[in-house]
């Protein structure tokens, strides 16, 4: 089974500085798709960025980007110039190549951001 | 483009009821996922519907059911309700393919007492 995991349970980051979170991974899929969201106190759960196994190039969505090490099956989340907008819970999640899979998450990174 | 809608936003209800969520997708997705998130975890996969028909379930009981209907909104109902289902639900709608992206609705805090 896939799981996911995300070691940090909080983190906190200064204003307008950048801040790494983390997530390992477990698969013996070749063909998968990875996914950062955040989740605000507001509830729902937005896709922040999302990455294709078979790509080597990090994806990128303006100030955040991932650093993707397949072999090391690790998927870290970069915030550049974090701002207080940016405060929330970080799930790192899983999903199987295929038509119509489910996501696995982690259990989750609550972001504080410092004024 | 109308986003993901759920109903009710909160509610409440007595250990051994049931209960019935709901679900309306994004507009062109054919695809619904429900999770159920506990406070401090993150979202677990309960089951999955495309095309009206259970496309996929996670480790939760029979109680958890769900129907799909011609207008790809969803149901989530859950029977004989237990102090442990007390939790955020939350829907996703997607289009069926490789990579579908899921997008989330608000949710449902259910509150079992």
């Amino acid at each position: 089974a896939q799981t996911v995991t995300q070691s940090q349970p909080e983190m906190s980051v200064q204003e307008a500085e950048t801040v790494t979170l983390s997530c390992t991974y477990d698969t013996s899929e070749s063909d998968y798709y990875l996914f950062w969201y955040k989740q605000p106190p507001s509830r729902q759960m937005i896709l922040v960025i999302r990455q294709e196994a078979y790509k080597q190039q990090n994806a990128t969505e303006n100030r955040f980007s991932v650093n993707f090490q397949k072999a090391a099956k690790s998927f870290s989340l970069k915030i550049s110039d974090s701002q207080l907008g940016d405060a929330a819970m970080y799930f790192c999640a899983y999903r199987r190549g295929g038509a119509s899979e489910k996501l696995v998450f982690g259990k989750g990174t609550k972001l504080t951001v410092n004024p | 483009e109308t986003g993901v809608t759920q109903s009710p936003t909160h509610l409440i209800k007595t250990r051994g009821q049931q209960v019935t969520l709901r679900c309306s997708s994004q507009s062109g997705h054919n695809t619904v996922s429900w999770y159920q998130q506990a406070l401090g975890q993150g979202p677990q996969f309960i089951f999955q519907y495309y095309r009206e028909e259970e496309n996929g379930r996670g480790n939760f009981p029979p109680r958890f059911s769900g129907l799909q209907f011609p207008n790809y909104s969803s149901e989530l109902n859950v029977n004989a309700l237990e102090l442990d289902d007390s939790a955020l639900y939350l829907c996703a709608s997607s289009l069926a393919g490789w990579g579908g992206e899921q997008y989330f609705g608000p949710g449902t805090r259910l509150t079992v007492t």
